[in-house]
């Protein structure tokens, strides 16, 4: 299975600054029809995750545009361009180029 | 909207069996591929098990392979994951989840529902 690597595990930020959250995958998440299937989420603290971008940059319905995603084939990159407070929690890329769908291991945000 | 609402959740001893349930609403269930997703204690997102839209497909982790099954009522709306011979490593908070439309992935996620597994 496709394994998945985030780096930093945790980010201390300051409120209204950007941060960034790296991810990558030990291979390829270029599907065989184009498209790759590189998802982000977000968990806040007791919640379920929920989807942030799909498809490396694509933004999904309701999320604030402060948030963007770029990369290809094997790295990839959350940005939070000015942190809010209800940033926080856990963040999490996601994989469904090949099954199984596979995630990686989360990125805390905290406020400094 | 899109509504995932899992129950069935509950402690139960090493060995024991639990039957979870998936009921769905707010969009068409029986074009949907459905998956549970559990979280452990302090740990990340782990896929477990998934059924194709019919129902014809379904897939295990290795770890629950022979222990749990997935099925679906499409007329109900409503999936289901039977639990056996459950272990401590099972502990966990399971979501209920919706293949994603148009690209490949989850969309949707339910609220989850607790699995504790201890003697």
């Amino acid at each position: 299975e496709i394994v998945m690597t985030q780096t930093p595990l945790s980010s201390p930020v300051t409120l209204g600054q950007a941060a960034s959250i790296s991810c990558r995958s030990s291979r390829t998440l270029v599907h065989n029809d184009g498209n790759t299937y590189l998802t982000w989420l977000h968990q806040r603290p007791g919640q379920p995750p929920r989807v942030l971008i799909y498809k490396i940059s694509n933004r999904f319905s309701g999320v604030p545009d402060r948030f963007s995603g770029s990369g290809a084939v094997t790295d990839f990159t959350l940005n939070i361009s000015r942190v809010e407070a209800e940033d926080v929690g856990l963040y999490y890329c996601m994989q469904g180029t090949e099954f199984p769908h596979t995630f990686g291991p989360g990125t805390r945000v905290e406020i400094k | 909207d899109v509504q995932l609402v899992e129950s069935g959740g509950n402690s139960v001893q090493p060995g024991g069996s639990l039957r979870l349930s998936c009921a769905a609403s707010g969009f068409t269930f029986s074009n949907s591929w459905i998956y549970w997703v559990r979280q452990g204690p302090g740990k990340g997102l782990v896929w477990v098990s998934r059924i194709s839209p019919e129902g014809k497909v379904v897939n295990y982790e290795d770890s629950v392979r022979g222990r749990f099954t997935m099925s679906r009522d499409n007329a109900r709306t409503t999936a289901y994951l039977e639990m056996n011979s459950l272990r401590g490593e099972d502990t966990a908070i399971y979501y209920c989840a919706r293949g994603s439309h148009g690209w490949s992935g989850i969309d949707f996620w339910g609220q989850g529902t607790l699995v504790t597994v201890s003697s």
